[in-house]
């Protein structure tokens, strides 16, 4: 199993580009989830998805959108990037049953908006 | 919504010490408590986790108690080794599995040899 991947590990935007960072995860895991991490901010819940065709929004969704057209993928779509996008992404996905409610994470994308 | 404070935001000791990080939550709802542990540049992992029913959970030299009438949660390392400095979450959800998860804003725990 490869577990969550990411993809890019890293990207530079200009301000007012659009982009998507991509997740999958190869678990079967019904929730996924995006957080961003800023420097001393901890984990902030961007949107979640508790299954294909359902999402909804966390913490700082502004800015943001999600989609979940299938079990293994949940796309981050940034529109109009700003600096203040400039994070850390993180995705992670949950199989939520048994007795564990970990999150598995990806490695992350590091973004910078200039 | 959720709202997960965690303090301290640094701290350091010398290695063999204890060291203890606490995080308060505000909804009285959440029912699963768990703590995640970030080394530098890599992804936040599970280290141990506790659900409401029950007051402390022990994982070999670390353990998690919790305080749901404080509402207040801790973790504590014994016997720290220069290979638990990282960066340490607190999380707190209202749904027993896992679900929506606030985090804490982190601790960064520095052990020195």
């Amino acid at each position: 199993n490869a577990g969550v991947t990411q993809t890019p590990k890293f990207r530079i935007l200009k301000i007012g580009q659009s982009m998507t960072l991509q997740c999958t995860q190869d678990m079967n895991h019904n929730y996924m989830y995006w957080y961003r991490q800023d420097p001393g901010m901890g984990l902030k819940l961007i949107y979640y998805s508790v299954g294909a065709g359902i999402t909804d929004k966390g913490e700082v969704p502004n800015g943001y959108n999600v989609s979940r057209s299938t079990t293994e993928d949940f796309p981050l779509r940034l529109e109009l990037a700003a600096p203040s996008q400039t994070s850390v992404y993180f995705c992670a996905s949950s199989p939520r049953q048994g007795n564990t409610g970990e999150l598995f994470f990806g490695e992350g994308s590091r973004l910078t908006v200039l | 919504g959720e709202n997960v404070e965690q303090h301290p935001s640094t701290l350091s000791v010398q290695e063999g010490d204890s060291a203890v990080i606490k995080c308060t939550y505000s909804d009285s709802a959440s029912n699963y408590f768990p703590w995640y542990k970030q080394e530098l540049g890599k992804r936040p992992q599970l280290i141990i986790d506790i659900r409401s029913n029950v007051g402390e959970k022990k994982d070999q030299r670390i353990a998690v108690t919790l305080n749901k009438t404080a509402k207040h949660f801790s973790l504590h390392i014994t016997e720290t080794q220069p290979e638990d400095s990282a960066v340490y979450f607190c999380a707190a959800s209202w749904d027993n599995q896992g679900g929506k998860l606030i985090f804490g804003q982190g601790t960064e725990l520095s052990v020195k040899p």
